[in-house]
């Protein structure tokens, strides 16, 4: 079955610490993406990537890094920048078309202390 | 980022009741999708809507895309325990990417048996 894995699904880590959060797909998409979700609040876009080797920032970038070697993989690292790095984070990824919409991988739950 | 007026933002109804809500915008819309979120999972599209005044079934659920582009509805018909969960609704302008999606508050379900 074709999906979007992320991976951990829970992640602890020490503040000052960077770490890096796995998103693979295999639905074949351009366009990938990485969202921030906390309690009472819409998704916020992170980072966004149309192609392999390119991607853009989204609403709230500092703090955050990405890369996008491969089409299927497009992995997020929180930095130590990061000021309230504590949250739920979603990875989805679409065809670059109007209206194809967002496919979403089951997100991974960082903790930070 | 600009983020959607969703409401209500959670509701508790018996099991066997219809369920509404909507979203509002001050900026219109091209594409409204409705999206349902279980606790610690990715949210998952439940219905897609593209044109203005579009109806559209899903099983128990229906969706509107209102005639003004600034709103929509999402119906649920004779609830289930197993809907219980948050429900998102996103709004989307222009071609291209998902980048351009805003996306509502959520409105969080609970049945009661």
């Amino acid at each position: 079955d074709g999906g979007i894995t992320q991976s951990p699904k829970y992640l602890f880590r020490k503040e000052g610490q960077n770490v890096t959060l796995s998103c693979e797909q295999n639905l074949n998409h351009d366009a990938m993406y990485w969202y921030r979700q906390d309690p009472g609040q819409g998704l916020r876009l992170i980072y966004y990537s149309q192609i392999v080797n390119d991607f853009q920032k989204g609403d709230i970038a500092e703090g955050y890094s990405v890369s996008r070697e491969k089409k299927e993989s497009f992995p997020l690292t929180v930095t130590s920048a990061q000021k309230n790095p504590t949250a739920f984070y979603l990875c989805a990824s679409s065809m670059p078309d109007r209206g194809s919409p967002l496919h979403f991988g089951n997100g991974t739950r960082l903790t930070v202390t | 980022g600009q983020q959607l007026n969703q409401s209500p933002q959670s509701m508790f109804i018996q099991e066997g009741e219809d369920v509404s809500m909507n979203c509002t915008s001050s900026s219109i819309f091209n594409t409204w999708l409705w999206y349902k979120q279980d606790p610690g999972e990715g949210p998952v599209l439940l219905i897609a809507l593209y044109k203005a005044g579009e109806l559209t079934s899903n099983g128990r659920l229906t969706a509107q895309f209102g005639i003004t582009r600034k709103d929509s509805f999402l119906n649920i018909s004779a609830s289930i325990p197993s809907d219980v969960g948050i429900y998102f609704c996103a709004g989307q302008l222009g071609a291209g990417t998902a980048s351009k999606l805003t996306f509502g508050t959520g409105t969080r379900l609970q049945v009661t048996l």
